[in-house]
């Protein structure tokens, strides 16, 4: 079975640009999560989806980031305009859904440097 | 809020030495535990978990005890190797809230040397 797939791995872009990530979660997973893991630190929930909603985007940064997750499957997490600040990785995982199975299952991330 | 806190590294050890991981947790509600591992390159893995008071998660020769009165997770293992060298992460999850939302600590690189 396949993990959770997220691209690309590396993107290196300068300030004031757009970027944006992708995560495919493993099949069948209702709950997609995008993490945001700075250097040397534990990742942090940014949004959680069941299906189609976002049902906790209270971590996001709205001014500047946006997210979306067309037919319940794959999800795209998007940063306009980048700052130095948002340098980091960024995870995807997902899970089954239900609080009897919840088990997070994460993607390798993305590593986001901004210049 | 939920938090979690754990002895910061990295931990650097030699092949077959005991690795013991602190982690201490501080929580409002009856949250379930997990250890989660990120190998080099590679994303975050469960390593293994306990839901409730006196429970004892284990795996690949990890365990850890679900201690409420300490609010303790500790993370050991007898015989470490190379191949453990990697970041731990310990985490909570409160079962009463909706999505299993994740809080991490904030990692410890562990370093064997054969």
């Amino acid at each position: 079975e396949a993990g959770v797939v997220q691209s690309p791995r590396y993107k290196i872009i300068e300030k004031k640009q757009p970027v944006a990530f992708w995560c495919n979660p493993i099949s069948g997973h209702n709950t997609l999560y995008w993490y945001l893991q700075n250097l040397g630190q534990g990742p942090e929930l940014l949004i959680r989806y069941e299906n189609e909603e976002a049902v906790d985007d209270s971590q996001l940064p709205k001014d500047r980031f946006s997210a979306e997750r067309l037919k319940g499957v794959d999800s795209t997490l998007k940063i306009q305009p980048a700052e130095l600040g948002d340098s980091a990785v960024y995870l995807c995982a997902s899970s089954l859904g239900g609080r009897a199975r919840n088990e997070q299952f994460f993607g390798p991330g993305t590593r986001l440097t901004v210049l | 809020g939920d938090s979690v806190t754990q002895m910061e590294g990295p931990v650097t050890l030699s092949e077959e030495a005991f690795l013991t991981i602190n982690c201490t947790y501080t929580a409002t509600g009856y949250p379930s535990l997990f250890w989660y591992v990120q190998y080099p390159g590679e994303g975050l893995q469960l390593l293994l978990k306990a839901t409730k008071a006196d429970d004892k998660g284990s795996n690949k020769g990890f365990e850890a005890t679900y201690r409420k009165e300490t609010t303790s997770f500790h993370l050991e293992k007898g015989s470490v190797q190379v191949s453990d060298s990697a970041v731990y992460f310990c985490a909570l999850s409160d079962r009463r809230a909706a999505g299993n939302k994740l809080t991490f600590g904030g990692g410890t690189r562990v370093l064997v040397k054969p």
